[in-house]
């Protein structure tokens, strides 16, 4: 069974910084998301990483994927106070529809 | 704006009643998601319904019991519950298969207390 960890847990950073948070996972995964949760609100989509070097970026935020090594990486750019909230990478189970989180990283923007 | 409506956005009731979760998806999605979050959690998976068939029970009490009457809509019925299900209940939807590079969409959830 698909298990995902992520590291850091917690992230507190100063605005204007950079900053990886690291998503590993078990066993082969079809696919690998990036979803953003603010405080009391839902999900939100950010990245789908379907291929071994996958690359994609959105304005601060960049996401890769490396399947040998099963890891997945968001790289945070400059960071600014709009982009503290908590980060779930997802793995999607072989197979199946089902979506196995990783526990989240809440990330803190400082001034 | 979420694709994905449920109804209510809160809801409380006691142990002895009965009630639904209600959730809508025009996207033409054929995979419906239900997933339980607690405070400071990740989402879990409680069922998944391909093409309206249910294909995925993680396990879940049969307290709660999903339905899905149509490939839009997809309820959760709710019955005796205890004051640990208490939680932010998520409805998600998808293509079957996650259609290539689409993720699961979510829903704004429905925030569930049992006194």
């Amino acid at each position: 069974e698909l298990k995902v960890e992520q590291n850091p847990l917690f992230l507190s950073m100063q605005e204007g910084k950079n900053y990886t948070i690291y998503c590993n996972y078990s066993t082969t995964s079809d696919r690998l998301y990036w979803y953003r949760q603010d405080p009391g609100k839902s999900l939100e989509s950010l990245f789908v990483l379907l291929s071994n070097g996958a690359v994609k970026q959105e304005g601060r935020l960049m996401a890769s994927l490396d399947t040998k090594a099963r890891l997945s990486t968001l790289h945070i750019t400059a960071a600014v106070h709009d982009l503290s909230a908590t980060y779930f990478c997802a793995g999607l189970q072989g197979g199946s529809e089902k979506l196995v989180f990783g526990k989240g990283t809440k990330l803190t923007v400082n001034p | 704006d979420t694709e994905v409506t449920q109804t209510p956005k809160h809801l409380v009731m006691g142990m002895t009643n009965k009630k639904s979760l209600k959730c809508e998806q025009h996207m033409g999605h054929r995979a419906m998601y239900w997933y339980k979050q607690k405070a400071k959690k990740p989402p879990e998976l409680m069922f998944v319904y391909s093409y309206e068939k249910l294909s995925i029970n993680e396990s879940v009490p049969s307290r709660f019991s999903p339905e899905c009457p149509n490939s839009s809509l997809l309820n959760l019925h709710l019955h005796a519950l205890q004051p640990e299900d208490s939680a932010l209940y998520l409805c998600a939807s998808s293509y079957v298969g996650g259609g290539s590079n689409q993720p699961q969409h979510f829903g704004d959830g429905t925030r569930l207390s049992i006194l």
